[in-house]
């Protein structure tokens, strides 16, 4: 069974850079198939794909976030992590990593808060 | 962006009734389209896939039906442990999108 545990500050102040880590276990990252993937969802409201990367490292990212993100793999501790530049309140959410199948969807984690705040 | 409708935005039902959540995409998705539970403090969990398959280990009165742009959830008895928040998701096209969201809640 698929793993995915979120890990990071819980804090970050505006202007400065949010950096998670998920850390996948029953599965190999190095795997071709899954898209190794970032939610997000704002306290109350809905969910908000961030995006993902292969395990070639090819990341796709949604176009509304694509300036201030970078997504990438360290298949020696079969993790995957997100780095997003220049927060503001309105990146305060509950992110998640997930294990995402195009065809069938897929595995999540559990997810945690990140508020920005100073 | 494919825009995702989901209605309604919250139920009231009580155990043992039959229970239907719609779907809409803004354009076809053919089957490209899973459904997810989530209760409080915790991840969404799959419930069904490309529009109508079960996920192992899902109770079989989840089901799901419909392509192209209209979708349904049905839970045919509703059971205690089933009052969550419904979602569904449409992997047809990037970005990926979710629908707001159907809160089940006790009657």
């Amino acid at each position: 069974q698929v793993q995915l545990q979120e890990s990071g500050p819980r804090l970050v102040k505006p202007s400065q850079t949010l950096t998670l880590t998920c850390t996948v276990s029953g599965a190999s990252i190095r795997s071709g198939g899954p898209y190794w993937s970032w939610i997000r969802q704002v306290p109350g409201k809905g969910l908000e794909w961030i995006g993902y990367i292969y395990y070639s490292g090819s990341p796709y990212y949604n176009p509304s976030l694509t300036s201030r993100l970078t997504m990438s793999l360290d298949t020696s501790k079969n993790q995957f992590s997100l780095r997003l530049t220049s927060v503001t309140a309105a990146d305060t959410a509950v992110y998640y990593c997930a294990r995402l199948v195009l065809c069938c969807g897929g595995d999540w984690g559990q997810g945690t808060l990140v508020t920005v705040s100073s | 962006d494919i825009q995702m409708t989901q209605s309604p935005s919250s139920l009231s039902a009580g155990v043992g009734d039959r229970v239907t959540i719609t779907c809409r995409a803004s354009q076809s998705i053919t089957t490209y389209l899973h459904w997810y539970q989530q209760k409080p403090g915790k991840g969404p969990k799959l419930l069904i896939y490309a529009a109508s398959t079960l996920q192992s280990g899902v109770p079989s009165r989840f089901s799901g039906s419909g392509s192209g742009t209209d979708f349904t959830l049905t839970i045919s008895s509703l059971q205690p442990e089933d009052f969550a928040t419904y979602y569904c998701q449409q992997s047809y096209s990037i970005p990926w999108t979710f629908g707001l969201g159907t809160a089940v809640e006790i009657k």
